[in-house]
């Protein structure tokens, strides 16, 4: 059964400051990787998607990796900012219908 | 704008009265999809959708009911509802061979079941 671990669970850093998000799974057998951002009582937002044929994906300031043979994903934020305060959530599909999810990281990003 | 959006946001209901969350898209997707998050436990699947009329089960389904006769809508039922199904509920869609199953979400349904 594929499982999803995120580490750490929280994160506090101070405005500038590059950081790195780790995304774990255990079953390389991935359709694609998507890394969200949850703000407070709100909905996901896509981040970034990997395909499984992929090694990483950009976005502006964002930078996700993927490396299947070692069932990890790291998502690279640059110079961070305190807008980037939220929880980021990777979550994988399979060849199910389904995503599964890791339970998150909260980072604060202090000005 | 491309949107899945629900209603209603917030709910405060009790025990055993029906309810239903709506959930629409206007992306013509053909798949669609109900999360529950729970504190510790995650996203978690309810029931998903790959077309209309066709629905089945994810990890949690008990105690939910869907239906899929329209394309863009794809309501989650509680028939009696329960303290332990409090929780934030998400739908989600996508199509099968755009932009590699690209998940979008709707902004959630907090429901509360005293």
């Amino acid at each position: 059964k594929q499982e999803v671990t995120q580490i750490p669970a929280a994160l506090s850093v101070p405005e500038g400051e590059n950081l790195v998000l780790n995304c774990s799974f255990t079953d390389s057998a991935i359709y694609n990787l998507q890394w969200f951002r949850q703000d407070p009582g709100k909905g996901l937002t896509s981040l970034l998607l990997i395909q499984s044929s992929q090694r990483e994906q950009t976005s502006g300031r964002l930078n996700a990796s993927l490396d299947k043979s070692s069932g990890r994903s790291t998502l690279y934020i640059a110079a961070s900012q305190p807008g980037d305060s939220a929880t980021y959530l990777c979550a994988l599909k399979d060849s199910s219908y389904k995503l599964i999810f890791g339970s998150g990281t909260r980072l604060l990003v202090r000005p | 704008e491309a949107q899945v959006t629900q209603n209603p946001r917030y709910l405060i209901t009790v025990t055993g009265k029906k309810l239903t969350v709506t959930c629409s898209q206007n992306m013509n997707h053909e798949y669609m999809s109900w999360y529950r998050q729970d504190p510790g436990l995650g996203l978690r699947q309810i029931y998903y959708s790959m077309n209309v009329e066709v629905t089945d089960k994810g990890d949690v389904p008990e105690g939910y009911k869907v239906s899929r006769k329209e394309k863009r809508n794809f309501p989650l039922i509680l028939e009696s509802p329960s303290p332990n199904q409090t929780s934030l509920y998400f739908c989600a869609s996508s199509q099968p061979g755009q932009k590699y199953y690209e998940q979008y979400f709707g902004p959630g349904t907090r429901l509360t079941v005293t």
